[in-house]
């Protein structure tokens, strides 16, 4: 897990907060991304960056911002969250988009109160 | 579209004896397959992958899977569980090609308990 890592590791925010979530990996990978991991249902894909560029936004809420400022990191923006928005959020990144297996990170969770 | 399903949440099997997890699939065109570990407060460990090629992949740990396209299946067997195998297990597939190229499908999920 130290070629991806995650920080906060558990963040309790109010609905009324605004919070980031960081991710960094050190694979020399070029793609990144967020899932979220709710009890009982499956990961779902929240957004894809490829070499920076954003390439898949899955219909995720305005109040999730993502940023990508180089290859290597990753943030995830929160503001104005609501309680059902509380989850493991899990980075992950993959030397490109094209398929092949992608590397995680230990995830943050988030509770939000 | 493209899904997986894993049609049990739970499995149980005795240490020492062979474990299946099981996992069906459903892409257009030539599938990816893999094989994910999550541990308690952990995020999802890569086991195994099917690009092309033999059909039976080997992955870390002693783990192994069979890809069958007849079936569209690619179960996870391992021919001795050890009590730390337990843990949540996640089937995920991407498309080699088409709309959805490059996008992993998990899975919902099955816990795997190994008892001493």
């Amino acid at each position: 897990e130290t070629g991806v890592t995650q920080t906060p590791r558990h963040l309790v925010m109010g609905m009324t907060n605004k919070k980031s979530l960081k991710c960094e990996q050190h694979l020399g990978h070029n793609a990144m991304y967020w899932y979220k991991q709710s009890a009982k249902k499956p990961l779902e894909l929240m957004f894809v960056y490829n070499f920076k560029e954003q390439t898949e936004n899955n219909s995720v809420p305005s109040r999730f911002s993502p940023e990508c400022p180089n290859s290597s990191h990753l943030f995830l923006h929160l503001h104005t969250l609501q309680p059902e928005d509380s989850a493991l959020y899990l980075c992950a990144s993959s030397p490109t988009t094209t398929g092949g297996e992608q590397y995680f990170g230990p995830g943050t969770r988030l509770t939000v109160t | 579209a493209q899904s997986v399903a894993q049609p049990e949440d739970q499995v149980n099997v005795a240490e020492g004896n062979p474990l299946t997890v099981k996992c069906t699939y459903s892409v257009s065109g030539n599938p990816y397959l893999f094989w994910y570990v999550q541990y308690p407060n952990r995020g999802l460990q890569f086991l195994l992958k099917y690009i092309t090629g033999d059909n039976l992949v080997k992955g870390s740990y002693g783990f192994e899977a069979e890809f069958n396209k007849s079936q569209t299946s690619f179960h996870l067997k391992k021919p001795s569980a050890l009590v730390s195998d337990s843990a949540l297990y996640f089937c995920a597939t991407s498309n080699a090609g088409g709309t959805s190229y490059g996008k992993l499908t998990f899975g919902q999920g099955t816990i795997l308990t190994v008892h001493p």
